[in-house]
């Protein structure tokens, strides 16, 4: 089955620097790429998605590179803010009809003032 | 809307105690899922259902049962509730059609076993 690494566990930025978070993937059938934002006490809402036909995607600060030939995609945060301080996750899956997330394990993204 | 709602939000139990979960969506989604969530072990998949009367297992079953009673509503059944299911549960839905597989999450149920 897919496996979906996903680096690093935790990141401290200043207020206004950029984050950025990887993530790599097995199984090379997959071509939906989505990052979850949770925030403490909640359950993770979507915040931004790739297909593997588009190798980037913009929206307003936040944007997601994929590289299918070495299965690696990445959430890049610019200008952060204190409210972006959340666990983030990327997830992986085949993407066409029915079928199922593979979560990497999170990183617990720390923006201080 | 309501989206995807979770009953309840907090539970204690005792080992060898049975307890449903509940989760219902309002979107008119096809899939559903329940996730675990551990500290360092991101969210897990235990069951899912991708339409009314179906079930599959996930990486992680042992112990749950399930049930789509109908579109809205999938419950997750431990029979016999062990320490190690202590943990946050998630239930999210889908369209799960081409070009559409945003899930949706509910708020959680945090569930402890002593």
């Amino acid at each position: 089955g897919e496996n979906v690494e996903q680096h690093p566990s935790t990141l401290s930025v200043q207020e206004g620097d950029s984050a950025v978070i990887k993530c790599t993937y097995s199984d090379s059938a997959s071509n939906y790429f989505p990052w979850y934002k949770q925030e403490l006490g909640k359950g993770p809402q979507l915040i931004i998605d790739i297909r593997s036909n588009v190798g980037e995607k913009k929206d307003q600060r936040i944007a997601v590179t994929l590289n299918k030939t070495a299965k690696h995609f990445s959430l890049h945060i610019t200008e952060t803010q204190p409210e972006d301080s959340a666990v983030y996750f990327c997830a992986a899956s085949k993407g066409s009809g029915y079928s199922t997330l593979t979560f990497g394990k999170g990183t617990m993204l720390l923006v201080s003032p | 809307n309501a989206g995807v709602t979770q009953t309840p939000k907090f539970q204690v139990l005792k080992t060898g105690q049975s307890m449903t979960l509940q989760c219902a969506q309002d979107m008119n989604h096809n899939s559903m899922y329940w996730y675990r969530q551990d500290p360092g072990m991101g969210l897990r998949l235990i069951y899912y259902s991708a339409s009314e009367g179906t079930t599959d297992k996930g990486e992680v079953p042992n112990g749950y049962n399930v049930s789509r009673l109908n579109k809205r509503e999938f419950s997750l059944r431990l029979e016999s509730a062990a320490p190690s299911q202590t943990s946050v549960y998630f239930c999210a839905s889908s369209v799960d059609r081409v070009g559409d597989t945003e899930a949706f999450f509910g708020q959680g149920t945090r569930l402890t076993v002593v």
